[in-house]
């Protein structure tokens, strides 16, 4: 257990829908980050959180936003779903964004969109 | 730019030998950290083993153990004495110390391990 929450584990829906996924860190951390992995393009950086501020954009496409909380939690919210953005969705935290510290996922949310 | 390269898509190993899984990477930046993962079928990912770009031995967690060349820019995974449970996809992954990048994950491709009876 990697202490990183996220929920739902599964979710379904339809294109043009939106959602939103949980993410609770481990105790103590302070930094979240939001990963997406499809198989044609692997894993890849959406978003970075650290203590609530945003510090660090990646891939991640317009019609999806993301916040961190005063509690340390995260929300990743998906609009206007397409096919494409079916994937598994990651969570991960770590204490700050040091070279040595881990990030330490969650078991992820896999979003199907039929 | 930053770039992992894991030239493997698949290894089979049999149970109870040792299997490297190779990962090189690219980068000018002197500061970095190389991470190795996990990710069985259920999907979790699972942190195994950090070495970091000064670090001057290599990084061991039990069976897993880093072989870091600098030089030739490689961290390859070492697993000894695999198991049937080690049979999963293994993701190296970078860290960057400085610059706009700092705190994500840089992930390669990915390798199939099996491990077979």
């Amino acid at each position: 257990d990697s202490g990183v929450t996220q929920t739902p584990k599964h979710l379904i829906t339809a294109t043009g829908q939106r959602v939103t996924l949980r993410c609770s860190p481990r105790s103590g951390d302070l930094s979240v980050y939001w990963y997406q992995q499809s198989l044609d393009q692997g894993l890849q950086f959406l978003i970075q959180y650290y203590n609530g501020e945003e510090r660090a954009k990646g891939n991640i496409l317009e019609r999806f936003s993301a916040q961190q909380f005063p509690d340390l939690h995260s929300e990743l919210n998906l609009s206007s779903l397409e096919l494409g953005d079916s994937a598994l969705y990651f969570c991960a935290s770590s204490v700050g964004a040091g070279v040595g510290q881990p990030q330490h996922f969650g078991d992820g949310t896999r979003l199907s969109i039929l | 730019a930053q770039k992992i390269t894991q030239t493997q898509p698949g290894m089979f190993v049999q149970e109870k030998e040792a299997v490297t899984l190779d990962c090189t990477y690219d980068t000018s930046d002197p500061s970095y950290g190389l991470f190795w993962y996990k990710q069985p079928s259920s999907g979790e990912m699972i942190f195994l083993i950090y070495q970091g770009s000064y670090d001057q031995q290599n990084a061991t967690e039990g069976r897993y153990s880093l072989n870091f060349q600098k030089a030739r820019k490689s961290a390859n995974l070492v697993i000894s004495a695999s198991q049937l449970g080690d049979s999963a996809m293994y993701f190296c992954a970078m860290r960057f110390g400085r610059g706009s990048t700092l705190g994500r994950l840089y992930f390669g491709r990915g390798t199939q391990l099996t491990v077979w009876p």
